[in-house]
């Protein structure tokens, strides 16, 4: 059974940082890109950022580049998502996917504010 | 980054047929396709079909998928109540090389 296992949300203030995590199982996690994609309250999906299998090539939306940090680790089959200088319009379910064969984790929430 | 364009809303009645759209461009859905999710209030987006309009396993019969030129369309034959909920599209975008969605459609189901 495949699992994606989102952890590390919670409330930050602006300007904070937090790095969310993503367990892969139940697929060979190594061979596929990755991708974070978002949904703020109340609104529809984003995608986020994007790293392929061996972590050499990274995508993001404008609105996070230079904030946002997309990494990797095939040995631990493991996902991770750097987010630094956050702000409120960051606020939101923060879901790790596998985009190609559409396994999506359950999310989870972001809020920032003071 | 541009999105795909979707109708913001769609009702049809009870074993009636909806037809969702989703338009790109060539770069998008043009080029590879689009892929359709569903999404209940508080649950996470599942897969209705791939961007080649191929059905997951466990996914009814009911739902198919197409494509012509830059627009994608989701049929659900049959619906019932479970069919409630937002609909989302999503692509590649090989210009720039980020995934798209459209905004979703919310089907009610009368």
């Amino acid at each position: 059974e495949v699992q994606l296992v989102e952890s590390g949300g919670g409330l930050v203030q602006p300007g904070g940082s937090l790095r969310l995590s993503c367990a892969a199982s139940g697929f060979t996690f190594r061979n596929y890109w990755m991708s974070w994609v978002r949904q703020a309250p109340g609104k529809g999906l984003e995608w986020v950022a994007n790293i392929k299998q061996d972590g050499s090539e990274k995508y993001y939306v404008d609105s996070v580049k230079g904030r946002f940090t997309v990494s990797r680790d095939n040995a631990k089959n493991s996902l991770y998502l750097q987010m630094n200088s956050l702000r409120g319009d960051d606020t939101a379910v923060y879901y790790c996917a596998n985009m190609i064969n559409g396994y999506w984790g359950q999310g989870t929430l972001v809020t920032v504010s003071s | 980054q541009a999105g795909l364009t979707q109708p913001p809303s769609v009702s049809k009645g009870l074993r009636q047929t909806a037809t969702l759209t989703c338009t790109g461009n060539s770069n998008n859905v043009g080029n590879q396709g689009a892929a359709w999710l569903q999404q209940h209030q508080g649950h996470p987006p599942k897969l209705l079909s791939h961007r080649n309009n191929n059905r997951p396993s466990g996914i009814s019969e009911r739902l198919s998928a197409s494509r012509s030129g830059n627009t994608a369309s989701l049929t659900i034959t049959g619906l019932q109540p479970e069919d409630e909920a937002d609909y989302y599209c999503s692509a590649w975008d090989s210009r720039l090389s980020a995934w798209v969605f459209g905004e979703g459609t919310k089907l009610t189901v009368l």
